[in-house]
């Protein structure tokens, strides 16, 4: 039962151009959504969060928007930069626990 | 503003054998995960402390890992007997309290049981 899904395993951008990131989720319970980037031999580390009672949180170059109706949330990142290539988790959490439900992740990679 | 430590970095076992890992989350963070990465999936919670005692362990498999956090501070995680389909990577996490979602992840240690 994958309660937060990321479908698309991996992305490719290049340099300067948008890059979105989407994850759906099925619990209608949930109520706060994170982003993290994951870089190779490193441990996932926190880049954005959205409450449910926003539609749009932005961070400098990242933007997430969360579209409760559709259970959809989306990572903008404007422009990109090959700094950003890394794997990138969704998560969700809210109703009965507080505990953190992760997608599967993308990976995304920025090229020149 | 120290990270999560954990360690080892690396663990390389037979199956059968029993391994355990170590992780000291960020001062002061009251809750403690223990979060199995299995390759291309994403992180799935084993177990949450809150100070030395466990919120939620439904997703632990009791019969061969058992975790604890002694003092309110360190955490082991073990596991005995490891099977095959434990290979994976083990990150703990820390945050302020329950409350607060965003968690601080440690490198992980990643096992590969042969």
């Amino acid at each position: 039962d994958q309660q937060v899904k990321q479908n698309s395993p991996s992305l490719s951008v290049q340099e300067g151009r948008i890059s979105i990131l989407n994850c759906d989720y099925t619990n209608s319970m949930f109520d706060y959504f994170l982003w993290y980037k994951k870089y190779p031999a490193e441990g996932p580390t926190f880049l954005i969060s959205i409450s449910s009672i926003k539609d749009k949180n932005e961070d400098g170059r990242f933007t997430v928007f969360l579209n409760k109706s559709a259970k959809h949330l989306s990572l903008h990142i404007v422009p990109s930069q090959p700094g950003d290539s890394a794997v990138y988790f969704c998560a969700a959490s809210g109703g009965n626990t507080d505990k953190l439900i992760f997608g599967t992740g993308t990976r995304l990679q920025v090229f020149p | 503003e120290a990270g999560v430590a954990q360690s080892p970095r690396y663990k390389i076992i037979e199956k059968r054998q029993s391994v355990a890992f170590w992780c000291n989350p960020i001062s002061g963070h009251a809750t403690l995960y223990w979060y199995q990465q299995i390759l291309g999936q994403g992180p799935k919670l084993l177990i949450q402390f809150q100070n030395n005692g466990v919120v939620d362990d439904s997703q632990l498999p009791k019969d061969r890992f058992s975790a604890e956090r002694l003092k309110g501070v360190d955490s082991t995680l073990k596991i005995q007997p490891a099977k095959l389909e434990d290979s994976a990577v083990y990150l703990c996490a820390s945050s302020l309290d329950r409350e607060s979602a965003r968690e601080y992840f440690g490198p992980g240690t990643r096992l590969t049981v042969l």
